[in-house]
């Protein structure tokens, strides 16, 4: 079985602060991590992932997450945020099962 | 490349209707998904079909049902609504270990 907690519900930030979206999983077997964004009425997007490799991946526009297997965490960070950054960002996890699991996602909050 | 699309956008329905909600994939992706997004619950996958069969389903009662066609599109059907079945339904599309999402079909059911 494999399970994702996103740690917080709500991460409230002023622009150009540095964030950090906490996500920790569980699984048996060897994973393959990701994480999604969703802007307002918008599917998701692949923002990130981690398949094996370096433990740190980045994005295209300034994101990046590290991948610790001792803590099972794959936290997202990004040394400043801007007005855009705003929206719900889901972490998701994928083991031995063709099915990825998804935690409850964290929405990002960037107050001017 | 065109992405995975969805149709309707929205869909409004009372209770005990009957919705269908389509997708189709990106071109050469064999396998489609399906998710329920309810507010404050995160993404509930629903169903899997890969080359035309169903190959998982979520917890979710058979009312929820779909079928994937020879071109790899893909169908969900929801029988007998419920208010509770308001939500954002998503579809993906896979090839490898990457999914694909469409915008989503907005259900309201009243």
């Amino acid at each position: 079985a494999q399970s994702v907690t996103q740690l917080d519900s709500q991460v409230p930030v002023f622009e150009e602060a540095p964030v950090e979206l906490r996500c920790n999983y569980s699984s048996s077997v060897s994973v393959y991590l990701f994480w999604y964004v969703q802007y307002p009425n918008q599917g998701l997007q692949l923002l990130l992932k981690y398949l094996s490799g370096s433990t740190l991946v980045e994005s295209i526009n300034g994101f990046e997450a590290e991948f610790n297997k001792s803590q099972t965490s794959f936290h997202l960070r990004k040394p400043s945020v801007h007005i855009s950054d705003t929206a719900e960002y889901f972490c998701a996890v994928k083991g031995g099962s063709y099915i990825p699991t998804f935690g409850r996602g964290t929405s990002l909050i960037v107050h001017p | 490349e065109a992405g995975v699309t969805q149709s309707p956008t929205h869909l409004i329905k009372t209770r005990g209707q009957q919705a269908t909600l389509r997708c189709s994939p990106i071109s050469g992706h064999t396998s489609v998904y399906w998710y329920q997004q309810a507010l404050g619950l995160g993404l509930q996958f629903l169903l899997w079909y890969d080359e035309g069969e169903e190959r998982n389903r979520g917890n979710f009662p058979p009312r929820f049902s779909g079928r994937q066609f020879p071109n790899y599109s893909s169908e969900l059907n929801v029988n007998a609504l419920e208010l509770e079945d308001s939500a954002l339904y998503l579809c993906a599309s896979s090839l490898r270990d990457e999914q694909y999402f469409g915008p989503g079909t907005r259900l309201t059911v009243t």
